[in-house]
């Protein structure tokens, strides 16, 4: 089974720099999504970013980018230029390319970015 | 606006009680999801549905139903069977069972006392 794992629950940046956020993840699988998710105070859960496990190009999003290292299991978010409205839980999740998999997402437990002024 | 809705935001219980959560879409999704939250875990997936009329359980359905009778539509019912029902309870929706991206809903907060 799949698993993801957030290793840092909390994190804290101070605005206008930047911050990476850790994200690992298990399969066995060669074929999947990796999605970063944001949940501001307001709990909306909201897309950030997302990465097919076959394009070796990191997906970029303006500030945001992820580093996926596909060897190493790995899909860190780098936020850069960080902002208040930053400010927010974020999730990393995984999702099978296999149809029989359901296409269940796998998330991770989060971590808590705050931005200090 | 398309989007999702869940009614009430917060949502208050005596144990013992069964409760509906309310989830609509109007982006014409064929697939929309159930998931739960607790404090310090991500997002479990309770049920899901691919079509109407049609629906499987997830990861924790145990104490949970739900329905599926419109493509827009799909209640979550917390049952008195459930132990610990007090949780963020979040819908969500994607165009098909295929797609990769899932829509939210802003969530119902339920506090069983």
């Amino acid at each position: 089974a799949q698993t993801v794992t957030q290793s840092q629950p909390e994190m804290s940046v101070q605005e206008a720099e930047t911050v990476t956020l850790s994200c690992t993840y298990d399969t066995s699988e060669s074929d999947y999504y990796l999605f970063w998710y944001k949940q501001p105070p307001s709990r909306q859960m909201i897309l950030v970013i997302r990465q097919e496990a076959y394009k070796q190009q990191n997906a970029t999003e303006n500030r945001f980018s992820v580093n996926f290292q596909k060897a190493a299991k790995s899909f860190s978010l780098k936020i850069s230029d960080s902002q208040l409205g930053d400010a927010a839980m974020y999730f990393c999740a995984y999702r099978s390319a296999f149809w029989d998999s359901n296409y269940q997402l796998i998330w991770g437990a989060g971590t808590k970015l705050i931005i200090k002024p | 606006d398309g989007g999702i809705t869940q009614s009430p935001k917060y949502l208050f219980r005596k144990e013992g009680q069964n409760v509906t959560l309310s989830c609509e879409q109007n982006l014409n999704h064929d697939a929309m999801y159930w998931y739960r939250q607790d404090p310090g875990q991500g997002l479990r997936l309770i049920y899901y549905s691919q079509i109407v009329n049609d629906f499987q359980k997830g990861d924790i359905a145990e104490g949970y139903s739900v329905s599926r009778e419109k493509k827009e539509s799909f209640p979550l019912t917390v049952t008195s069977a459930q132990k610990n029902p007090t949780a963020f309870y979040l819908c969500a929706s994607s165009a098909d069972r295929g797609s990769y991206e899932q829509y939210f809903g802003p969530g119902t907060r339920l506090t069983v006392t």
